[in-house]
């Protein structure tokens, strides 16, 4: 079964500050990765996705992640963050023979501090 | 384009009672729609599958009589909560999927709907 872990619930940081959020999944067969914003009231929506191909996937609002395969990690990192950031992320995997299966990590929660 | 609703946003019953949430693709059409459910602080889990015209697939664990789902059109799926208790209160998210990308089932969320059973 897969199993997907964010280890930061809370992540505080001044605007125009980098920023990573760590995802990491467990998994015996070939996965696809996504993260998700949040935002409050709203529905989740993809930020990016890893399918194949370049381990380096660039996404909407300058966000970018990076699948490695050794650590099993799909890191979601950002160089310049902004008050507008400030959400709920959430990494997700689901294997590439049933894509319907979205299993999600707990979240985490980006704050943006002027 | 790919906006998925949900209405109610916020809903307050009282224990004993059913409640229907419904959820909506606005600008595309849906064969298959998804329901999650998310307590505070947890992952999204989903509950079942909703299918246009037949019935739904239900997770591990989640009653199918508790949880009705009727996917009637290819735009509307439908959850009830029947005889809902103050365990079911929680965060109810759908999401409905389209095909646009080939290599893979991609979903669009709706905003959710809390419901709190008191």
């Amino acid at each position: 079964a897969q199993s997907v872990t964010q280890l930061d619930s809370q992540v505080p940081v001044f605007e125009e500050a980098p920023v990573e959020l760590r995802c990491n999944y467990s998994s015996s067969v070939s996965v696809y990765l996504f993260w998700y914003v949040q935002y409050p009231n709203q529905g989740l929506q993809l930020l990016l996705k890893y399918l194949s191909g370049s381990t380096l996937v660039k996404g909407i609002n300058g966000f970018e992640a990076e699948f490695n395969k050794s650590q099993t990690s799909f890191h979601l990192r950002k160089p310049s963050v902004h008050i507008s950031d400030t959400a709920e992320y959430f990494c997700a995997v689901t294997v590439s023979y049933n894509t319907d299966k979205l299993i999600f990590g707990t979240g985490t929660r980006l704050q943006v501090f002027p | 384009g790919a906006v998925v609703s949900q209405h109610p946003s916020w809903v307050i019953c009282k224990s004993g009672t059913s409640v229907k949430i419904e959820c909506r693709s606005l600008d595309f059409q849906a064969t298959t729609m998804f329901w999650y459910r998310q307590f505070p602080k947890q992952s999204l889990m989903l509950m079942a599958t909703s299918n246009e015209g037949s019935k739904a697939t239900y997770e591990q664990g989640v009653e199918k009589d508790k949880f009705l789902i009727n996917h009637a059109s290819l735009t509307l799926s439908t959850l009830t909560v029947t005889s809902a208790h103050p365990e079911d209160s929680s965060f109810y998210i759908c999401s409905a999927r389209t095909r646009r990308d080939p290599s893979y089932n991609e979903q669009f969320f709706g905003p959710g709907t809390r419901l709190t059973v008191l």
